[in-house]
């Protein structure tokens, strides 16, 4: 069963334009949902992550996230995009002390 | 400064060679967890393990091969076996007794000729 959709493989923006990329989960009694980033040939770096408490997160590089229960989403937003987050995006939750499920990545390409 | 380290970044190998892929870290997490990444699949787990002298068989184990014998290591042998072993790989660790994100190392990408 998938656990993660990230619906847009890829995302193109200009600088200095929001962005929004979008992440929904399989409903769950306890979810733990995470934001990745991956820049080329390297290694996926946390951005930010909900365990519980507030809904909106806040994470590095001006990213922010929002919890929704009800629609199951967990949408990843920055209100001005620069040049170096271009970058491949990932959507993780976490279902138990050991299991991780990723969405399949979305490419955002900041164009100037 | 607390990490992990992959081994090597690149490389190269012809058909029916085995490859073991080195992951070390000093994070004192117990749970460390090997992934393969290919373009467009996101990432597929291969094997896990909880503590030293156990693990467990991922979604996509076939093929491969791994050890526990300490707590800050954890190698994966790609073996002749694996039908398509040209991929990117990252070792990840997280804790095991808190929920909390898992941290990646570099990465290994490996070209089979």
């Amino acid at each position: 069963a998938q656990s993660v959709t990230q619906l847009d493989s890829q995302v193109p923006v200009f600088e200095e334009a929001p962005v929004e990329l979008r992440c929904n989960y399989s409903s769950s009694v306890s979810v733990y949902l995470f934001w990745y980033v991956q820049y080329p040939n390297q290694g996926l770096q946390l951005l930010l992550k909900y365990l519980s408490g507030s809904t909106l997160v806040k994470g590095i590089n001006g990213f922010e996230a929002e919890f929704n229960k009800s629609q199951t989403s967990f949408h990843l937003r920055k209100p001005s995009v620069h040049i170096s987050d271009t970058a491949e995006y990932f959507c993780a939750v976490r279902r138990s002390f050991n299991k991780f499920y990723f969405g399949s990545g979305t490419k955002l390409n900041v164009k100037p | 400064d607390g990490g992990i380290t992959q081994s090597p970044k690149y490389l190269f190998r012809k058909e029916g060679q085995n490859v073991t892929l080195s992951c070390e870290q000093n994070l004192n997490h117990d749970a460390m967890y090997w992934y393969r990444q290919d373009p467009g699949q996101g990432l597929r787990l291969i094997y896990y393990s909880q503590i030293v002298n156990d693990f467990q068989k991922g979604d996509i184990a076939e093929g491969y091969s791994v050890s526990r014998e300490k707590k800050e290591s954890f190698p994966l042998t790609v073996t002749s076996a694996q039908k398509n072993p040209t991929a990117f790989y990252l070792c990840a660790s997280s804790m095991q007794r808190e929920i909390g994100e898992l941290f990646f190392g570099e990465g290994s990408r490996l070209t089979v000729l």
